[in-house]
């Protein structure tokens, strides 16, 4: 079974610092990563997605990619309360190109 | 304005019946995808379609089944079989191709009566 692995947190974060949730896969063959966004209570909503080795950036938001370790990260800038969430990592199956692996999620709270 | 749309939002079930979800998406995706998740955990996925007439079995699809008949749309059906089917459902699309996401409707969050 190939799997993407998340801690589960909760990422206490004081408002105005950097979150920093990481993420590893399994699949080697992987090509693609996205970044989702879940409110208590609500579905998922895309924040960024990943490609390319290296760094990707959308306003205060960075997501990192090493392909060679099987690591993808996100970094948050200027944490505020609004970000309080807990942020799923996905990947694109290589067994089944339509299937999606998620890892089960980190929590992030940000407090004031 | 292009999405997808879940229905209804909430659903009680009684003992012994079946009840289906409604999953309709206007984005021209090919692919679909329903989802379920339990309180505090992650994402699960049920059954996937990548084309019209065709879906694939996903992790815990046991006491659910589904059809697609049409491109727009992928009903969920969540039979008695289903000993505890509580829990919140995620339908998704996604275009078929490398790099492309999947996009979530606002979910049906089904309980037992």
């Amino acid at each position: 079974q190939k799997e993407v692995e998340q801690n589960s947190g909760p990422l206490s974060v004081p408002e105005g610092a950097i979150a920093s949730l990481n993420c590893t896969y399994s699949d080697r063959g992987s090509q693609s990563f996205f970044w989702y966004r879940q409110y208590s209570g609500k579905s998922p909503e895309l924040i960024m997605f990943i490609y390319s080795n290296g760094d990707k950036e959308d306003g205060r938001f960075t997501a990192q990619l090493n392909k060679a370790s099987q690591y993808v990260s996100l970094l948050i800038r200027d944490s505020q309360p609004s970000d309080s969430a807990t942020y799923l990592c996905a990947s694109r199956s290589t067994d089944s190109w339509g299937k999606f692996q998620f890892g089960a999620g980190t929590q992030v709270v940000v407090t004031p | 304005d292009g999405g997808i749309t879940q229905s209804p939002k909430y659903l009680f079930r009684k003992e012994g019946q079946n009840v289906t979800l409604s999953c309709e998406q206007n984005l021209n995706h090919d692919a679909m995808y329903w989802y379920r998740q339990d309180p505090g955990q992650g994402l699960r996925l049920i059954y996937y379609s990548q084309i019209v007439n065709d879906f694939q079995k996903g992790d815990i699809a046991e006491g659910y089944s589904v059809s697609r008949e049409k491109k727009e749309s992928f009903p969920l059906t969540v039979t008695s079989a289903q000993k505890n089917p509580t829990a919140f459902y995620l339908c998704a699309s996604s275009i078929l191709g490398d790099n492309q996401p999947q996009h979530f409707g606002d979910g049906t969050r089904l309980s037992i009566l």
